[in-house]
């Protein structure tokens, strides 16, 4: 299975970039994904990224991903007020595989 | 995108009871689901995968007897909490793959919270 882990919290100004880190354990993940989930409800799939590509950009969002050192990361440009909420990263493993393998999620706060 | 609708969004039950969360894919079909259970201020934790016309699989250390999992068609799959009890109040979400489509993005329901008191 695949063992995956991100910061907990991160706090960041309204308008500054927020950088969210997420490190993986599994090197044959194939697909690696960032979700958003808003309080009380369920996960909204932000974007994600095939495990050939080293980025891959949508609008304020930009995925990074470096696979020898297993790491991903979720830029998002402009942070808003509406981008406060949990983004969890996850990991699947082959296009046989639909498990998803979640970490922990990291809480986003945005200040005024 | 496509959507998956679970129902209820809340449930409030006394102990000893079961509860029933659907889990529907409105505008594809899904041989697969999946349900999860999230605690507070914790990631996602899978139950088990639901294949459509066959039994479902069990992550280790779930009861397949306290949560009873039926994947009827390509577009319904439910989850029965039996005999609940406090300790099974939690968030649990399902989510869907759409068939033919893989490595592709999973879509969740909105989520089910339930307190069992």
């Amino acid at each position: 299975g695949e063992d995956v882990e991100q910061s907990l919290f991160l706090s960041v100004r309204e308008g500054d970039s927020s950088v969210i880190n997420c490190t993986y354990t599994d090197s044959s993940s194939t697909y690696l994904y960032w979700y958003k989930q808003e309080p009380g409800a369920g996960l909204q799939l932000l974007t994600y990224i095939f495990s050939n590509m080293d980025m891959k950009q949508d609008q304020r969002l930009t995925v990074l991903l470096n696979k020898k050192d297993k790491h991903l990361s979720l830029r998002i440009a402009d942070t808003q007020t509406g981008d406060s909420a949990i983004y969890f990263c996850a990991g699947s493993a082959g296009s046989n595989d639909y498990k998803l393998s979640f970490g922990a999620g990291t809480t986003v706060t945005v200040r005024a | 995108g496509a959507v998956v609708s679970q129902h209820p969004s809340r449930v409030i039950c006394k102990s000893g009871t079961s509860v029933k969360i659907e889990c529907r894919s409105l505008d594809f079909q899904a041989t697969t689901m999946f349900w999860y259970r999230q605690f507070p201020k914790q990631s996602l934790m899978l139950m088990a995968t639901s294949n459509e016309g066959s039994k479902a699989t069990y992550e280790q250390g779930v009861e397949k007897d306290k949560f009873l999992i039926n994947h009827a068609s390509l577009t319904l799959s439910t989850l029965t909490v039996t005999s609940a009890h406090p300790e099974d109040s939690s968030f649990y979400i399902c989510s869907a793959r759409e068939m033919g489509q893989p490595g592709t993005e999973a879509f969740f329901g909105q989520g089910t919270r339930l307190t069992v008191v």
